[in-house]
């Protein structure tokens, strides 16, 4: 069981560049998420879906990109890359929403330049 | 921001001795989390308190839920240099599909 995984661990972009955090789960979880953490700012949701084909925004949304085609897929896109996206990005799962504790992956560090 | 805010913002403690956090947060939940996270590493799931529920133990962690005062608190108990870690609360949104974490407590348990 491989629980969360993420891709690519590292990343450095320049400005105006576009890519896409992948992460997978094989938990067969229906609820799966993205965060972004900042130092002093603990974790805010990016975005979120509640099964395939659904997403919706959570707090911090712009400039991002989802979707959400299997069960086990949730791409994070980044249009166009900022220096204020630089932040280290977490995807996580839980069977639903409800009264499930969530499972983290180990993180992209992503910096923009 | 709907975000919680914890308290204190970094705590150093001996090992041996009793650590407690608290969390504030600003809406009607569901539940509240309590999570950890390594340095460099992906948050781990600590403890689940429901919002009807008061107190919730599990090893030595010990959990408190406030709901009129919109408030938790976690006390880990005869600490260990493992546990040094940040501490992350977060609520699960009454009505609605969102969690909201708060800002973190760094813990530093001294050996």
């Amino acid at each position: 069981n491989a629980g969360v995984t993420q891709t690519p661990k590292f990343q450095v972009l320049k400005t105006g560049q576009s890519m896409t955090l992948q992460c997978a789960q094989d938990m067969n979880h229906e609820y799966m998420s993205w965060y972004r953490q900042d130092p002093g700012m603990g974790l805010r949701l990016i975005h979120y879906s509640v099964g395939a084909g659904i997403t919706d925004q959570g707090e911090v949304p712009n400039g991002y990109n989802v979707s959400r085609s299997t069960t086990e897929d949730f791409p994070l896109r980044l249009l166009s890359a900022a220096p204020s996206q630089t932040s280290v990005y977490f995807c996580a799962s839980s069977y639903s929403k409800r009264d499930q504790p969530q499972h983290f992956g180990d993180g992209t560090r992503l910096s923009i330049l | 921001s709907q975000q919680g805010e914890e308290d204190p913002q970094a705590l150093s403690i001996q090992e041996g001795e009793n650590a407690t956090m608290n969390c504030s947060y600003k809406t009607s939940i569901n539940n509240l989390q309590w999570y950890r996270q390594n340095s460099g590493r992906g948050l781990v799931h600590l403890i689940l308190i429901r919002s009807n529920e008061r107190e919730k133990h599990s090893g030595r962690l010990r959990v408190t839920l406030d709901t009129s005062k919109k408030s938790s608190s976690l006390l880990i108990t005869a600490s260990r240099a493992a546990d040094t870690a940040s501490y992350f609360c977060a609520t699960d949104e009454r009505g609605g599909n969102q969690f909201y974490f708060g800002t973190g407590t760094s813990l530093t348990v001294i050996p």
